[in-house]
């Protein structure tokens, strides 16, 4: 079973918008990380927030933790083309990252 | 690009055969664990190698066993194969044991298994 769900499941913005996706996870966590990955290839780690962090920023990604309510957001900025990809959230307890099934983003040109 | 390897790309077997899959940690990690990531989902753990021993596993059946190496490569093996486990197979590297400190793992390209 997966630990974290992603919402929405596809999202689609033209270049230039800023695209929000949105994780929520069950049980309590070391810390939470974003991954993208591109045409179904290995992941890439985006940004790694742990539990006593509420918001953190890397370039042009923001991403929040609110533990109270068991959910993280990721926030694109400035979309670009390069941008499509999926994005996965990832919790982590004990050893081991559980991941959702991630939100598939598109961004137009 | 990170520095983990996987071979094979892409392999394709039938039902019922075996299958080794082969990952180089990057240069430094200590710690090697392999996931499964099905059509349309997220990656699933299947288990994690700490200095050459197994720290953790997934839910997955014995017939899903690996190694690691002293020089912390690792492999998958998978016996008795079933079309349910046609996905793309990721390992990923990290210094110590990842959760517990919270380091970042390093995910290597995939090896795509398709079962006949």
């Amino acid at each position: 079973s997966q630990q974290g769900e992603e919402d929405p499941q596809a999202l689609s913005i033209q270049e230039g918008e800023n695209a929000t996706m949105n994780c929520s996870y069950k049980t309590s966590i070391n810390n939470l990380q974003w991954y993208r990955q591109n045409s179904g290839r290995g992941l890439v780690h985006l940004i790694l927030i742990r539990s006593n962090e509420r918001e953190k920023h890397s370039g042009r990604l923001r991403v929040t933790l609110d533990t109270s309510k068991k959910s993280s957001s990721l926030l694109i900025t400035a979309s670009r083309a390069a941008d499509t990809a999926s994005y996965f959230c990832a919790t982590v307890n004990d050893y081991k990252l559980s991941f959702g099934a991630g939100t598939t983003v598109t961004v137009r040109a | 690009e990170t520095g983990v390897t996987q071979s094979p790309t892409h392999l394709i077997k039938t039902r019922g055969q075996q299958v080794t899959l082969r990952c180089s940690s990057q240069s430094g990690h200590n710690t090697v664990s392999w996931y499964q990531q099905a059509l349309g989902q997220g990656p699933q753990f299947i288990f994690q190698y700490y200095r050459e021993e197994e720290n953790g596993r997934g839910n997955f059946p014995p017939r899903f066993s690996g190694l690691q190496f002293p020089n912390y490569s690792s492999e998958l093996n998978v016996n008795a194969l079933e079309l349910d486990d046609s996905a793309l197979y990721l390992c990923a590297s990290s210094t110590g044991l990842a959760g517990a400190r919270g380091d970042t793992q390093y995910f290597g390209p995939g090896t795509r298994l398709t079962v006949l």
